[in-house]
């Protein structure tokens, strides 16, 4: 059964860091890109992150670049986002996700989600 | 690529016919996905390249359009249908997804 398993969203104060992890199951890891989501309370959708399937591909979304890293770990069958300089405005649910297939970037499995409040 | 969503919300009953539209700011040819996202759920996969059912999803869920313009049609709503529906574009990064279409209970 393909899964994936967010962990790591806290509670934080502004300037602070916190890096989230996604735990994937039931499939081959290194066959697929992996992403990762957000979405702020009775906000609609936003793609943060991807990350190729060999690690050797990355981009974000302008909104964190430069203070967001997404890294991934085959031998784990993990997927990380490590984030510094968090703000009020990244305060969200982040989903870690599947890229459906290499070039088509549609969302196939997702996880349920890890929350990250950034207040002081 | 901004991605916009008519209506915002749209009021039916069950059995009633939903249709729902996306536009892009610009082409993203058939590169466009449609996910159905229920209270405190992720959201699921229902369509991708504009018009490809994802898997287990059942057949009164179409979906059509190119380049600009799209549309999502869920024939005769069932109960478990209520939930707010997005579309998203993945042909130019950042792949934008629109502010959502809420189908509520009329």
């Amino acid at each position: 059964q393909v899964q994936l398993v967010e962990s790591g969203g806290d509670l934080v104060k502004p300037g602070g860091s916190l890096r989230l992890s996604c735990a994937v199951s039931g499939f081959t890891f290194t066959d697929y890109y992996m992403s990762w989501m957000r979405q702020a309370p009775g906000k609609p959708l936003e793609w943060v992150s991807y990350i190729s399937y060999d690690a050797t591909s990355t981009n974000y979304a302008e909104s964190v670049r430069g203070r967001f890293t997404i890294s991934s770990d085959s031998a784990r069958n993990s997927v990380f986002l490590q984030m510094n300089s968090l703000t009020v405005e990244d305060t969200a649910v982040y989903y870690c996700a599947r890229i459906g297939e290499v070039d088509y970037f549609y969302i196939d499995v997702w996880g349920k989600g890890t929350t990250v409040t950034v207040s002081s | 690529t901004v991605m916009t969503q008519s209506p915002g919300t749209l009021s039916l009953s069950p059995g009633e016919r939903a249709t729902l539209s996306c536009w892009a700011s610009q082409s993203v040819h058939n590169d466009l996905a449609w996910y159905q996202q229920k209270p405190g759920q992720p959201p699921r996969l229902l369509i991708y390249g504009a018009s490809n059912r994802a898997s287990g999803i059942p057949a009164r869920f179409s979906a059509s359009g190119f380049g600009t313009h799209f549309t999502l049609t869920i024939s005769g709503l069932q109960s478990e249908d209520f939930a707010i529906y997005y579309c998203q574009q993945y042909n130019y990064w950042p792949f934008g997804f629109g502010q959502g279409t809420k189908v509520d209970l009329k």
